[in-house]
């Protein structure tokens, strides 16, 4: 099976600095994504990485090491419009095919 | 900015009837899908549509569920003799397809309770 790994729950206050991790362990990998979640909302699309390292998207930057199996997504000078949930998620295939999702971490900003 | 189009927004129906849930998608992607979130669970894959076929399913994608797309704009989702357990929000996404950084599209979703 498919396993992606997150923490269910971090905090944080505004201004600081949040790494949300996770991990899989996956059949097949072709990208990883983060996408930001508002209760009751869709997923928005956050950052996109196939490649180890480092992608920067003004306040959020995201990470992906494949020998790992790890990926973190970075949020730098937090607001209190960050609180949501962020779910990562593993393309297993190719372009067009299925996202596998992990069961998001809920963030809330506090001031 | 383009946008997936889902409707309706909540959709209340007697278990074992059917239901269909509409999506538009961005008008010049060629990748759809459904997906799925029980309450309080994480997002589920059901089901991707290209060219006019399935190209991908999941398992929770039975004999129950079909998908079609009945004109050039919209893409549906029908679930038969619907069961409690299909009480979810149903999301449609799509995508360009093309290149492999582009990503999936998620429309505001369907809230389906079935009573």
């Amino acid at each position: 099976g498919q396993n992606i790994d997150q923490p269910t729950e971090m905090t944080a206050t505004e201004g600081a600095i949040v790494q949300i991790n996770c991990t899989y362990q996956t059949s097949g990998f072709n990208g990883l994504f983060w996408y930001q979640q508002h209760a009751g909302e869709a997923p928005t699309f956050l950052s996109y990485n196939v490649l180890d390292g480092l992608e920067e998207k003004g306040r959020f930057s995201s990470f992906l090491s494949r020998s790992k199996g790890y990926s973190y997504l970075l949020l730098k000078e937090l607001q209190m419009k960050d609180s949501a949930s962020y779910l990562c998620a593993v393309r297993l295939n190719q372009a067009g095919t299925a996202l596998i999702f992990g069961k998001g971490t809920t963030l809330s900003v506090s001031s | 900015e383009p946008e997936v189009t889902q409707t309706p927004s909540h959709q209340v129906t007697q278990m074992g009837q059917e239901v269909i849930l509409r999506c538009v998608p961005i008008s010049n992607h060629l990748y759809f899908y459904w997906y799925r979130q029980i309450l309080g669970q994480k997002v589920e894959f059901l089901v991707s549509f290209y060219n006019n076929e399935i190209s991908e399913k999941s398992e929770i994608f039975d004999d129950q569920f079909s998908v079609e797309r009945p004109d050039g704009s919209n893409f549906t989702l029908k679930i038969r003799s619907t069961k409690l357990e299909d009480s979810a929000m149903y999301f449609c996404a799509s995508s360009d397809g093309q290149y492999s950084n582009q990503p999936q599209h998620f429309g505001d979703g369907t809230r389906l309770s079935i009573l």
